[in-house]
């Protein structure tokens, strides 16, 4: 499972809240990855960080806002939460080594957004 | 029109039958995974190919770059291949992936 966690693993939010979701790996990977899953619409990037404090958006990054102070933690942050913001989110790094540039993707976050 | 498609859309099989699974793109490249997905859960890396075919078990890729095109075939097939198969390519100089939208394949017994 490449060592990646996430939490919490489900959460119920009201609109215009704060939420904030925590990716952690153990294995020191410089590459992470935040996506979202929909129905209809598969898979899409938020935002990546290529090491720490290095940050860069992807497709559907409007709402969301990431932050990494340290290499094992990636963290997602709605800073008022919309019910277009309901959705799992995956989190994922990408290896290096043996398997140079697979990624690997963490258990998932389904988050409701009343 | 989306850069990664994936057909058929849906696909019901029969244990036992041999499956194939279609992606095409429309993109340059680095590399296509292939991904797993079971109802309600995780998102599996089954496949990271370049070029040529990989096989593991009764799962078998192959990518034609020139074609833009790749298969995922799954012999022998058994209820418990029944899931989301996602195919996603690889582009940029992060490793960023576009995700085609999935297939859901069930396999009766």
């Amino acid at each position: 499972d490449a060592g990646i966690t996430q939490s919490p693993r489900h959460k119920v939010t009201e609109t215009g809240t704060p939420v904030t979701l925590r990716c952690h790996q153990t294995e020191n990977h410089r590459y992470m990855y935040w996506y979202r899953q929909d129905p209809g619409h598969g898979l899409r990037l938020i935002h990546y960080s290529y090491g720490v404090k290095d940050t860069d958006k992807g497709e559907v990054s409007d709402g969301y806002s990431v932050s990494r102070s340290k290499t094992e933690d990636f963290l997602l942050t709605l800073e008022s939460a919309t019910s277009s913001q309901t959705s799992v989110y995956f989190c994922a790094i990408r290896t290096q080594g043996a398997r140079y540039n697979e990624q690997f993707f963490g258990p998932g976050t389904r988050l409701t957004v009343l | 029109k989306n850069e990664v498609e994936q057909s058929p859309q849906n696909l019901t099989a029969q244990e036992g039958e041999f499956i194939t699974i279609n992606c095409s793109y429309s993109v340059g490249i680095s590399a296509l995974h292939w991904l797993q997905q079971h109802p309600g859960g995780g998102i599996v890396s089954l496949f990271m190919l370049s070029s040529g075919k990989k096989k593991h078990g009764r799962l078998i890729a192959t990518i034609n770059i020139q074609e833009k095109h790749s298969s995922l075939h799954i012999t022998a097939s058994h209820p418990r291949d029944s899931a989301v198969y996602i195919c996603a390519v690889v582009t940029g100089a992060n490793s960023k992936l576009t995700f085609g939208k999935g297939i859901t394949l069930s396999v009766r017994p």
